[in-house]
């Protein structure tokens, strides 16, 4: 039963253009919400986050944005650069589940 | 410098030979996860400490094991590794429960031969 879904496990965008990676949760208990990095043969190193408080949250080129009707959360990067090129882990959790509950991950490319 | 460091990057272990994944970190938080991950599937929580309380996972196999003798180390112990343990098995800390962030390792990667 997969609580948190990254549905596109790939994406592939042209250097300079948005990307945007989506998550959808199932567990209404949610109320923070991360987004990870991960490149090859490293472990995931937090991005960025927002709370259920919020529906947008902005670091430099990247922002979250998160629709809690819609159970949904989207990362976008503008403008995407080569070395975004990573997969990038939508993660959760909430209420009294302490812990992480992360989506399989999307994997982005950034053509030059 | 790296915070939370996990030794070794790669591992190979024969089938049914234990074998143990370390784990240290230098950030002097409470809680330490290990997380299995296996190709295009989502890391997936084993257990953890928080501070010496050890904390199963309802899924997680009688072959894995955990200790953590201090609060800067934790281990993960596989007594009777199957070919299906092959995996990316990924240590995080965090300063709380209930954290906002988790700080990883870079994993040690599992082979079962």
């Amino acid at each position: 039963d997969q609580q948190v879904k990254q549905n596109s496990p790939s994406l592939s965008v042209q250097e300079g253009r948005i990307s945007i990676l989506n998550c959808d949760y199932t567990n209404s208990m949610f109320d923070y919400f991360l987004w990870y990095k991960k490149y090859p043969a490293e472990g995931p190193t937090f991005l960025i986050s927002i709370s259920s408080i919020k529906d947008k949250n902005e670091d430099g080129r990247f922002t979250v944005f998160l629709n809690k009707s819609a159970k949904h959360l989207s990362l976008h990067i503008v403008p995407s650069q080569p070395g975004d090129s990573a997969v990038y882990f939508c993660a959760a959790f909430g209420g009294s589940n302490y812990k992480l509950t992360f989506g399989k991950g999307t994997l982005l490319t950034v053509n030059p | 410098d790296a915070m939370v460091i996990q030794n070794p990057r790669y591992q190979v272990t024969q089938f049914g030979k234990p074998v143990t994944l370390s784990c240290s970190q230098t950030l002097n938080h409470n809680v330490m996860y290990w997380y299995q991950q296996k190709s295009s599937q989502a890391p997936k929580l084993l257990f953890h400490y928080y501070d010496k309380d050890f904390n199963n996972e309802a899924d997680t196999p009688d072959n894995f094991q955990s200790r953590r003798p201090n609060t800067s180390f934790c281990f993960l112990d596989i007594r009777s590794p199957g070919l299906g343990d092959a995996a990316m098995y990924l240590c995080a800390t965090s300063r709380e429960l209930l954290n906002t962030e988790a700080f990883f390792g870079q994993g040690t990667r599992l082979t079962v031969v």
